[in-house]
């Protein structure tokens, strides 16, 4: 089982403050992907990330994937009450196509 | 913009009944998942599907489970004798390729709950 793990498992920050929420693992991912979920519906996918270092920005949230492709990082800048949800990070190991999911960040935004 | 879609949201049976969930996927899309979340626990992989067979499936998909692209455009997940541990979220995935940058898309899920 390969196991991605996410911290922190629950955040809970102010309006307007800055937060970042890792993805680590002690694989290689050919791609990692950013799911954000509320209760009761599916993953509505983020981003996904295939290059060693790279980085990606979806307006305040910045996605960067590990230089050695085993992690990876979601920082929010300005926080804002609608970016609470459920933040999972899911990874695609090369030559299979099922994804490996995060154990998830639980994010609240307290206005 | 295209999206996943699943019925029903929700279905209730008994232990022992057989439950099929459907699924649309995108229509471009050639590859097909089933992924299960247990009540506060992780998304878990069941099985892709491609080219009418599938390609992988996890300790998790049993001779219980099966899946079927019985026309062009749906894709079932079969449970042929329910058993309580099977309540959870099934969500169904597609892809336009299975290669390893590409995304996977999700539906809404169904709630499966088994009494």
């Amino acid at each position: 089982t390969q196991l991605l793990e996410q911290s922190p498992q629950f955040l809970s920050i102010q309006e307007g403050e800055n937060l970042t929420v890792y993805c680590n693992s002690s694989s290689v991912f050919s791609s990692l992907q950013w799911y954000r979920q509320e209760p009761g519906e599916g993953p509505v996918l983020l981003v996904t990330v295939v290059t060693g270092g790279e980085v990606k920005k979806l307006k305040r949230l910045t996605f960067q994937f590990g230089d050695a492709r085993k992690d990876s990082s979601l920082h929010i800048t300005a926080a804002q009450t609608g970016d609470t949800g459920l933040y999972l990070c899911a990874g695609l190991q090369t030559g299979a196509n099922n994804l490996f999911f995060g154990t998830g960040t639980r994010l609240t935004v307290i206005p | 913009e295209p999206e996943v879609t699943q019925t029903p949201s929700h279905q209730v049976t008994q232990m022992g009944q057989e439950v099929i969930l459907r699924c649309v996927p995108i229509s471009n899309h050639l590859y097909f998942y089933w992924y299960r979340q247990i009540l506060g626990q992780k998304v878990e992989f069941l099985v892709s599907f491609y080219n009418n067979e599938i390609s992988e499936k996890s300790e998790i998909f049993d001779d219980q489970f099966s899946v079927e692209r019985p026309d062009g455009s749906n894709f079932t997940l079969k449970i042929r004798s329910t058993k309580l541990e099977d309540s959870a979220m099934y969500f169904c995935a597609s892809s336009e390729e299975g290669l390893g940058g590409d995304t996977q898309y999700f539906g809404p899920g169904t709630r499966l709950t088994v009494l």
